[in-house]
């Protein structure tokens, strides 16, 4: 058990629509990274954020959005679903900002668009 | 745009055998990350490379940093179906607190036979 969880496992929804996935991060971590996981293309970094505030951003796409709350929760919100949207989403903490900080994983939330 | 190459995309070997997966790159990474995910599961950290030339071993897998710190291989000795898995390597592009990206190949799905 990496400490990490993700909400909800598993997610259908339709084209259009709009989705919130949340991750509590493992105790004491101050950096969350949501990371989208696809066949054909991996593991692509999505955003970072660190103690509240937006770190780093990868290749986010402007339909998705994220935030960190004060309890260092946080949620990652996509909009205006395409069918290509659907793919696993990882959120994974580390104790720090630094990027060579190991990362753990939770076990992430399979959306599926129809 | 930093690319991590993964060979081979797939092996599927014999239990006892040895295997080496390799991840390659034309970039610099100031250090590399080896991952294990299981399905239904998010990546778990097995190593952490940091030196060019570094080999780090981990019970029946010995993990080598490239001298140029360009790529990294995992070589395992007499496979278990424990083993198997999806390897994925993560490269960092940053040094300690500063900010970047962790990247990652698109892995090499390994299947043990008992």
């Amino acid at each position: 058990d990496s400490g990490v969880t993700q909400t909800p496992k598993h997610l259908i929804t339709a084209t259009g629509q709009r989705v919130t996935l949340r991750c509590s991060p493992r105790s004491g971590d101050l950096s969350v990274y949501w990371y989208q996981q696809s066949l054909d293309q991996g593991l692509q970094f999505l955003i970072q954020y660190y103690n509240g505030e937006e770190r780093a951003k990868g290749n986010i796409l402007e339909r998705f959005s994220a935030q960190q709350f004060p309890d260092l929760h946080s949620e990652l919100n996509l909009s205006s679903l395409e069918l290509g949207d659907s793919a696993l989403y990882f959120c994974a903490s580390s104790p720090d900002r630094g990027v060579s900080s190991p990362l753990h994983f939770g076990n992430g939330t399979r959306l599926t668009v129809t | 745009t930093q690319l991590l190459e993964q060979s081979p995309q797939f092996l599927s070997i014999q239990e006892g055998e040895n295997l080496t997966v390799y991840c390659n790159s034309s970039s610099v990474f100031s250090s590399l990350q080896w991952y294990r995910q299981e399905p239904g599961e998010g990546p778990v950290l097995l190593v952490t490379v940091v030196t060019g030339g570094e080999v780090k071993k981990l019970k029946r897998l010995t993990f080598q940093f490239g001298d140029a710190r360009k790529d990294s291989s995992l070589h395992i000795t007499a496979a278990q179906p424990g083993d198997t898995g999806l390897y994925l390597c993560a490269g960092a592009s940053g040094y300690g607190g500063s900010q970047g990206n962790l990247i990652f190949g698109k892995g090499t799905k390994l299947s043990v036979k008992p």
